[in-house]
């Protein structure tokens, strides 16, 4: 089945460096969005694009998409502790006459003070 | 603006009993989704509706688990009998429709099954 894969599985910088996933996955897409979900927290969306776009921006943030290497990668910039969180990339598949998103397996990023 | 709310924020039962998770959407939105969250498998789509109408459930796990929404401000997951293997994180997220929407997630159930 499709599914995102994230890479790195875990990521520890210090604050101030950029922080960079990456989101492979399998189909063709139409979106892939990016959620970010602290400890014990649902997860909370950061951004989507689709797949005629090939960076988005929203403030640290930034994203790329490869449609040809069925890749995106999410680039935080300037990080701060508050980053400390698991991102998770979602890509869209339709199956057997249903839609719905696919969530990959997040990387854990630690953003160390 | 209210958030997805789901109760209780933590269960804790024994293994045979049974188990309902609740969840109110935001309002306004169509779409409802119940996941499950665990380390091992990661955050699994198990069902979900639209406009109260179950759309896909082919991702809930046995017979053992059903989902309702009886209304657009209501929905409910219930494990009977539950198993120690359903111990997780169930999460309730709505959107407003299915396609370029995000999803807005509850903070989860945190259900353990003794």
């Amino acid at each position: 089945s499709q599914q995102g894969e994230e890479d790195p599985q875990a990521l520890s910088i210090q604050e101030g460096e950029n922080a960079t996933m990456n989101c492979s996955y399998k189909t063709s897409i139409n979106n892939l969005q990016w959620y970010r979900q602290n400890s014990g927290r649902g997860l909370v969306h950061l951004i989507l694009i689709r797949s005629n776009e090939r960076e988005k921006h929203s403030g640290r943030l930034r994203v790329t998409l490869d449609t040809s290497k069925k890749s995106s990668s999410l680039l935080i910039t300037a990080s701060r502790a508050a980053d400390t969180a698991s991102y998770f990339c979602a890509t869209d598949a339709s199956t057997s006459g249903t839609y719905k998103y696919i969530f990959g397996t997040g990387t854990r990023l630690k953003v160390l003070a | 603006d209210a958030g997805v709310i789901q109760s209780p924020r933590h269960e804790v039962t024994e293994m045979g009993q049974e188990v309902t998770l609740r969840c109110k959407p935001i309002s306004g939105h169509d779409y409802l989704f119940w996941y499950r969250q665990t380390m091992m498998r990661g955050l699994e789509l198990l069902i979900y509706f639209n406009n109260n109408v179950p759309i896909d459930d082919s991702g809930m796990p046995e017979d053992r688990f059903s989902a309702k929404m009886p209304n657009a401000s209501f929905s409910t997951l219930k494990i009977q009998p539950s198993e120690p293997r359903d111990s997780a994180v169930y999460f309730c997220a709505s959107s407003l429709s299915q396609m370029n929407q995000p999803q807005h997630f509850g903070d989860g159930t945190r259900l353990s099954i003794l």
